[in-house]
């Protein structure tokens, strides 16, 4: 099993800064790779796919790069609606792993 | 639009089953691979199966061979999930969630999900 890891765990930022966190796999995962958020009491929703590509409807300040075992995800500047919990996930074999998860905290 | 509609809350005793439904509407729910999510109270998402609408091929993570089944019944355009041998900490919110396309296999993220339904294990 593929395991992921994200650091940091909490992220405590104001609106406006820039927020960037990250994900690394255990193994090699090459581009089949995702980014999810998700808001209290809402199921998570797909932010980027295939490591780098934005989700429909995802604004350009989400971006994300990476491959390989290292990925990296960058919010230009926070909106209020982007204070949420970020979770990466593999699917390049099964079971298709998440990580444990990044906050984005108000500070 | 695309939507999936799953069923509603369940409570349920320790060592009963439960069987979660999930309504595919917007799409043809055949040609879309099919996920089953948890998540635990306070917890992260844990993966725990794919079914091939298409085939009813499915793939089950290890943690629950044996005691889940995933089905469907394309002629309403729903996926099933059902959990045996329920425990406590069986309680979590379940959600289904599309995957790829079915030529290509069930390796892609998943763009659409359930609303969750939650099941509670108490006795």
């Amino acid at each position: 099993e593929i395991v992921l890891t994200q650091s940091p765990g909490t992220l405590s930022l104001s609106p406006g800064e820039r927020a960037t966190f990250s994900c690394r796999a255990s193994q090699s995962v090459s581009k089949y790779f995702a980014w999810y958020q998700q808001k209290p009491g809402q199921a998570p929703s797909l932010l980027i796919f295939g490591a780098s590509s934005r989700a429909s409807g995802i604004p350009d300040r989400f971006s994300a790069s990476g491959s390989g075992t290292d990925f990296t995800l960058t919010i230009t500047r926070l909106e209020p609606e982007d204070f949420a919990v970020y979770y990466c996930q593999q699917y390049d074999s099964s079971p298709f792993t998440f990580g444990p998860g990044t906050k984005v905290e108000i500070k | 639009q695309v939507d999936l509609v799953q069923s509603g809350a369940e409570v349920k005793k320790p060592g009963a089953s439960v069987k979660v439904s999930c309504q595919a509407s917007g799409y043809s729910f055949t040609d879309y691979y099919m996920s089953w999510v948890r998540q635990a109270p306070g917890q992260g998402l844990e993966w725990m199966a794919w079914i091939n609408p298409n085939t009813g091929g499915t793939n089950y993570t290890q943690k629950f061979r044996g005691r889940i089944a995933v089905t469907r019944d394309a002629s309403i355009s729903t996926a099933y999930m059902a959990l045996t041998s329920l425990r406590s900490d069986d309680t979590a919110v379940y959600y289904c969630a599309r995957g790829g396309y079915h030529t290509s296999g069930p390796w892609n993220a998943f763009d659409v999900w359930g609303q969750g339904t939650t099941v509670t294990v108490s006795s």
